[in-house]
Parts: C-alpha cells; structure tokens; sequence
C-alpha cells in the first residue's frame, strides 16, 4: 500500500499568514493526489484534484504543487475560516489512502 | 442538488453485522462510481472501498483492513449504495461516509454527512 506522510501533524498560524502543508508519498502517484478540508462533525470538503486543481468554488487562495512523491498545499493568506483539518489523498493505486491529517488553529 | 444521506449505523456487538444505506439524490446515480470512507472518532480518514458502475460491471475494491468482512453493493433502480458489514471488530468503529466519485476520474466530490458504528460490548 502507498503510505503518505503528512507534515506537520498541527500548526497553529496567524490571520494573513502563509501557510504550507507537504504530502510525501511512498511510492511515485504521478498527480494522482486530492486535498480536502474538514470541519468538526462535518464530512470532508474537496479544495485540489491532480495535485494542482483548484475545485470549482474553493477560493483562490488555495493552491497545490507537486508530482510523483512529494506535494504541497498552500494557503496564501489565511482567513478565520480556514481552520480545521487537512488531508491529503492518493488516487493513483488500490488500496485509495489517507495522509494522517494537518489541524490547522488560528 | 447532489445528496448522499446515510443510515443504519448503531450499536453493535464485536462479531455481529451491520448493513449501512446510502440515499443518492440529484444527480445520476448508475453512471458514477461510489465509495465508502470512514473516520474513527479523533481519528484520520480511512478509504473503506469503491463499487464501480453497470459498465465496469459492478466491480469493486477494498482497504484490506475490511476485505473478505465488508461487501460494497448498489442498487441503481432505487439510487442507493449499501456497506454490508460482517465480523465486526472494536475498531470498525467509525463514522461512515458515502461518497460520489467524480465520473471519468477517481476522485470523490460530494460526501454524505455519515453515520456512525460503535463497536462494543
């Protein structure tokens, strides 16, 4: 199974600050990688596909770089609703896997 | 609008079964693959499995934490997926969510707001 290595596990920011967020595959998955984003009690939400689309709708302060074993997420400039967790996933090999996850405090 | 609405989740004893339900509405259902994923209470998200549509004939894929105990299956007449759930263990306790999967590409974009499993004696 391909294993991803979220970091950092948590990471307390400032509003307007830059924030970046790596996803380290064990193995190559090309672009095959999504970041979502998800709230307390609330299911996740989609922000990139192909490592570096941006989902219809997700503000354009998000954005994702990277191919083959290591990708970012980047948030330009943080805003109070950007709190919560982040995780990155790969697409390119069954069995489908998880990043562990990033919390994200203002 | 794209709805997933889950049900079926419960208490259950370590062994038993369990059958979760999702609901689809808004979209059209048989053309799209669907998965399950769950979370683990404080814990990260785990890919559960994929059921591919009628015409990649219905097939399906598995995390290995559940092959062989958990059986994915859709009913495309009543625009529901369904998560068959034997040999339950403690840690199959999670939220379960259903999610649509985005034709043509192998990721997910709308997710249901889940149901949860507990596990226990």
């Amino acid at each position: 199974d391909i294993q991803l290595t979220q970091s950092p596990s948590f990471l307390s920011a400032s509003i307007g600050d830059r924030v970046t967020i790596t996803c380290r595959a064990s193995q190559g998955i090309s672009s095959f990688l999504a970041w979502y984003q998800q709230k307390p009690g609330k299911a996740p939400k989609l922000l990139i596909y192909d490592a570096s689309t941006l989902q219809s709708g997700v503000p354009s302060r998000f954005s994702g770089s990277g191919s083959g074993t290591e990708f970012t997420l980047t948030i330009s400039s943080l805003q109070p609703e950007d709190f919560g967790t982040y995780y990155c996933q790969q697409l390119n090999h069954y069995p489908l896997t998880f990043g562990g996850g990033t919390k994200v405090e203002i | 609008e794209v709805q997933l609405v889950e049900s079926g989740g419960g208490l259950v004893q370590p062994g038993g079964s369990l059958r979760l339900s999702c609901a689809a509405s808004g979209f059209s259902f048989s053309d799209h693959y669907m998965d399950w994923v769950r979370q683990a209470p404080g814990k990260g998200l785990e890919w559960v499995g994929r059921i591919r549509h009628k015409a990649s004939s219905y097939t399906t894929e598995y995390a290995a934490s559940v092959k062989g105990r958990f059986t994915i299956s859709r009913d495309d007449s009543k625009n529901s997926l369904s998560l068959q759930m034997n040999s339950l263990k403690t840690e199959d306790t999670a939220v379960y969510y259903c999610a649509r999967v985005v034709q043509n590409t192998p990721r997910v974009d709308y997710w249901g707001q889940g149901t949860l499993i507990t596990v226990s004696s």
